[in-house]
């Protein structure tokens, strides 16, 4: 199975700042088909998680552009470029590349300081 | 817009059973793969299974292999998830989640918690 890491576990933020996670899977997540399939989802507290991201890059519907996905082969990182209040949560990586079973990361805490 | 409603949580003592539903709208359900995913009290998340759009294709995680079966109704826009031998260890808000084809989970039910406990 492959194994996601993320970093770190826990960030506190300053309204306005840049918030960084990273996310490493212990195998390439370069499919057969060229694609890379890393999602990024958000869960808000007391709500179900929501779709920021998808292959590496690409935002969902709806999602403010202040968030952004990059990376490649095992390392990839989520960008939030100017923290909002709305923003606290949880933050998972998901890899979809090698499945079963897909894997989440062990999620990263967003929280404002 | 895309709705998951999940129901059938509840209580539920060690070794019994008990089976869930998620009924869909807003989207073809059967031209769709389904997940379901659990989030156990304060923990991260943990893919369960998925079944395929045409129901005849499923994989579960090891951790509940041969105690739970996934099935679906595409007559009647619903997953389910039949939790059998249930253990403490199976405690959790159990997600119903849609399979963006193929490039993994994307939209997400409310869920329903599940209580094991004697």
């Amino acid at each position: 199975d492959i194994v996601m890491t993320q970093s770190p576990l826990s960030l506190s933020v300053t309204l306005g700042q840049p918030a960084s996670i990273s996310c490493r899977s212990s195998q390439s997540l370069v499919h057969s088909s060229g694609n890379t399939y890393l999602n990024w989802f958000q869960q808000r507290p007391g709500q179900s998680p929501r779709r920021l991201i998808y292959k590496v890059s690409n935002r969902d519907s709806g999602v403010p552009d202040r968030f952004s996905g990059s990376g490649s082969g095992t390392d990839f990182t989520l960008k939030i470029s100017k923290v909002e209040a709305e923003d606290v949560g949880v933050y998972y990586c998901l890899q979809g590349t090698q499945w079963p079973p897909w894997t989440f990361g062990q999620g990263t805490k967003l929280e404002i300081k | 817009q895309v709705q998951l409603v999940e129901s059938g949580g509840g209580v539920v003592q060690p070794g019994r059973s008990l089976r869930l539903s998620c009924v869909a709208s807003g989207f073809i359900f059967s031209n769709y793969g389904m997940h379901w995913v659990r989030q156990a009290p304060g923990k991260g998340l943990e893919w369960v299974a998925i079944i395929w759009n045409g129901g005849d294709n499923e994989q579960y995680a090891d951790s509940v292999k041969g105690r739970f079966i996934i099935s679906r109704d595409n007559s009647k826009n619903t997953l389910y998830l039949q939790m059998n031998s249930l253990r403490v260890e199976d405690t959790a808000v159990y997600y119903c989640v849609r399979e963006f084809n193929g490039v993994g989970p994307d939209f997400w039910g409310q869920g329903t918690l599940v209580t094991v406990s004697s």
